[in-house]
């Protein structure tokens, strides 16, 4: 296992801009998800995907966030229209498809900045 | 709907003394408990879980667990701590059939020399 891999590790952008992250999981891992972490505090849950589908999304942040696992292996979330309380560490994780209390694998993060 | 409530934002201690890292929750139903390493810089990585049997859950770099049922709690411990474990560790609670586990906000562990 090569681990999970996160592209860009540091975005910077102005506000109003749109971003989107890429995430690669764990080969063969059936789950992915998504988390925003701020400053001082735990992994926020935002999406999650078992193969291509779109599990779980209310807890998306607004409507200006998505996410896409089109093949069911790599993962984008795109932010539109940034803000600058949208700046944050966001976290990709993976896991195999197992009993709920399977592991997930976190990869090191992209951490964005709005100016 | 399920919580967790990591009580020391940050625990200082000296080399070679021993830790606890408090860590309480909340469920409605049957829980899955775990704890989580982050260096500086870095992804999260599992330090140990508790899904069901042993109260005692031994894990990675020498900690452990226990849960403890009565009380919601599932503190880490380590009996003698390196300069190295200074990082923030996290508890996690995952509950029923749910693949979204709740993140508490985290404790930061400094060691000091």
């Amino acid at each position: 296992d090569t681990g999970v891999s996160q592209d860009p590790r540091h975005k910077i952008t102005k506000r109003g801009q749109n971003v989107t992250f890429r995430c690669d999981p764990i080969s063969e891992h059936n789950r992915l998800y998504w988390y925003r972490q701020t400053l001082g505090q735990g992994p926020e849950f935002l999406t999650y995907f078992q193969n291509e589908a779109q599990l779980e999304k209310s807890r998306l942040l607004s409507d200006r966030f998505s996410a896409e696992r089109p093949k069911g292996s790599f993962s984008t979330l795109e932010i539109q229209r940034t803000e600058q309380g949208d700046s944050a560490m966001y976290l990709c994780a993976s896991s195999r498809d197992g009993a709920g209390a399977d592991t997930q694998y976190f990869g090191p993060g992209t951490r964005l900045t709005v100016l | 709907a399920q919580s967790v409530t990591q009580l020391d934002s940050q625990v200082p201690v000296f080399e070679e003394a021993p830790v606890e890292l408090r860590c309480n929750y909340s469920s409605s139903v049957s829980v899955y408990l775990f704890w989580y390493v982050q260096y500086p810089n870095q992804g999260l990585q599992l330090l140990l879980k508790y899904l069901s049997g042993s109260t005692l859950v031994k894990g990675i770099n020498g900690f452990e667990a226990e849960f403890n049922k009565s009380q919601t709690s599932f503190h880490l411990r380590k009996p003698s701590v390196h300069i190295s474990d200074t990082a923030e560790y996290f508890c996690a609670v995952g509950s029923g059939g749910s693949y979204i586990p709740t993140f508490g906000r985290g404790t930061s562990l400094i060691v000091h020399p």
